[in-house]
C-alpha cells in the first residue's frame, strides 16, 4: 500500500480564494509530481520536483505554484482560485533506481470545485 | 508530441476475459505501463513492459505489445467484480523519472455479475 496522502479529498471554494492542496509521502522518495485531470481528459503533468528546493513546471501550463521545503511534503497553491481551476489534482512520488522509472505511487487525489 | 489513446469504457460479464486496448504515437517509447485506479483510491501500478518485449504475463494479466502498430493491450482472464476500475495506459520515452511519462485518458471497466 502506497504511503502518500493528499488532503483535502474534496474542496468546494469560492472564486478569488487562496487554496493549498497538501501532499505528503513517507517513503523517502526524492521525486514528486502533481498531475491535473479534467473530466474525460488525460492526466497532465503540471509540476514536479527532483528533491528539496527543486521545482519544475510540467507539460501543462498551470497558474498554480508548488514548493518543496521538505522531502516528504509537496504542497500546491492557487493564489486566487477561478472556475477554470476546477479539476482533479493527483500527487505522486517515485524513487530513482537503476531501472529509473518503473513505478510511481499516487495519492487518492483532490477534487477541486471553484464556484 | 506524445499521445496515448484509449477507449473510454468497457463492460464485461464476470468470468469472461477483458481486453483493454491502447495506442501510442511515439515509436521511441521505452517503457509501457498499465495502472489501475479503484473508486476512491489513487492509481496503482499493475504491470509494465519494456519495449524490447512482446508479451508479459502475470497471473490473470497478460500484456501484449505490438511495436509495429504501436499497440498495447491488457488482457484480464476470468474477470471478477473486483476488477471494476479505471485502467490507465502510459508510455515513457526515456528513463529518468515520471516527468517523461505520458498517461492516457483511462478506460473504465465495468464487470457485470
Amino acid at each position: 500500500e502506497a504511503d502518500i496522502y493528499q488532503t483535502p479529498r474534496y474542496l468546494v471554494i469560492g472564486t478569488g480564494k487562496k487554496i493549498t492542496l497538501e501532499c505528503s509521502q513517507t517513503m523517502g522518495h526524492d521525486k514528486m509530481y502533481w498531475y491535473q485531470q479534467d473530466p474525460g481528459m488525460e492526466l497532465h503533468l503540471i509540476h514536479y520536483s527532483y528533491g528539496v528546493n527543486s521545482t519544475e513546471k510540467g507539460d501543462l501550463s498551470s497558474e498554480s505554484t508548488v514548493s518543496r521545503i521538505r522531502t516528504e511534503h509537496f504542497p500546491l497553491t492557487l493564489e486566487s482560485a477561478r472556475p477554470s481551476h476546477t479539476s482533479q489534482y493527483l500527487c505522486a512520488s517515485s524513487e530513482v533506481d537503476r531501472e529509473s522509472n518503473t513505478e510511481a505511487f499516487f495519492g487518492q487525489g483532490t477534487r477541486l470545485t471553484v464556484v | 508530441g506524445e499521445d496515448v489513446e484509449q477507449s473510454l469504457f468497457l463492460s464485461v460479464r464476470e468470468g469472461d476475459s477483458s481486453v483493454i486496448n491502447c495506442t501510442y504515437t511515439d515509436s521511441s517509447s521505452t517503457y509501457l505501463y498499465w495502472y489501475k485506479q479503484e473508486p476512491g483510491a489513487g492509481l496503482q501500478l499493475l504491470t509494465y513492459i519494456f519495449s524490447n518485449m512482446d508479451m508479459k504475463q502475470d497471473q490473470r494479466l497478460t500484456v501484449l505489445l505490438n511495436k509495429k502498430d504501436k499497440h498495447l493491450s491488457l488482457r484480464i482472464a476470468d474477470t471478477q467484480t473486483g476488477d471494476s476500475a479505471i485502467y490507465f495506459c502510459a508510455e515513457s520515452l526515456s528513463p529518468g523519472g515520471y516527468q517523461k511519462v505520458t498517461f492516457g485518458i483511462g478506460t473504465k471497466l465495468q464487470v457485470i455479475p
